[in-house]
């Protein structure tokens, strides 16, 4: 089955500069990659996805990669806010609408 | 936006006793939904995946007369924690997807703690 593996950890930067956060997925079929962001004692939101057929997407601050053959995937998140500190989670599967295998988070802190 | 809705949002029980948790779409039909259990600062484990009208389908190493799932209308579906134990406390999260749409909807959790 899919195993998707997300580093680092831990991260923390400072507000206004760039935050990095890096995937890997082992199921060559997997074509959709959703990111999602949860802060304490909520569930996840979606902040932005990618599919396969695209190679960046990008939204406002935030942007996603993907490479497909490599099988990686990365969210960058520009000019940080605090209310950016939060886990974030990085998940694959094999599309839209199957079930999403979950990275095991980066917890993001902004420090102003 | 979609929104999707868990009750109770807490819940504190003896061990040995059951434990029902329910996930609603509120905005939208929920043809499929997804149950998560996620323990303090580890990821979101899939738990089993429902199919409104269907029996649900459970992850390998889940206990489906443990976690009984239940998604008999198109807003609605249950999570039964049987016998609860001390093991069982975690946070639960459903989300929820419609047809024709392939984003998932989460809802806001459910944190059990069995005593």
């Amino acid at each position: 089955g899919e195993n998707v593996e997300q580093h680092p950890s831990t991260l923390s930067v400072q507000e206004g500069d760039s935050a990095v956060i890096k995937c890997t997925y082992s199921d060559s079929a997997s074509n959709y990659f959703p990111w999602y962001k949860q802060e304490l004692g909520k569930g996840p939101q979606l902040i932005i996805d990618i599919r396969s057929n695209v190679g960046e997407k990008k939204d406002q601050r935030i942007a996603v990669t993907l490479n497909k053959t490599a099988k990686h995937f990365s969210l960058h998140i520009t000019e940080t806010q605090p209310e950016d500190s939060a886990v974030y989670f990085c998940a694959a599967s094999r599309t839209s609408y199957d079930k999403v295998i979950f990275g095991p988070g980066t917890s993001l802190s902004v420090i102003p | 936006g979609a929104v999707v809705s868990q009750h109770p949002s807490r819940v504190i029980c003896k061990s040995g006793t059951s434990v029902k948790i329910e996930c609603r779409s509120l905005d939208f039909q929920a043809t499929t939904m997804f149950w998560y259990r996620q323990f303090p600062k580890q990821s979101l484990m899939l738990m089993a995946t429902s199919n409104e009208g269907s029996k649900a389908t459970y992850e390998q190493g889940v206990e489906k007369d443990k976690f009984l799932i239940n998604h008999a209308s198109l807003t609605l579906s249950t999570l039964t924690v049987t016998s609860a134990h001390p093991e069982d406390s975690s946070f639960y999260i459903c989300s929820a997807r419609t047809s024709g749409v392939g984003e998932q909807f989460f809802g806001p959790g459910t944190r059990l703690t069995v005593l």
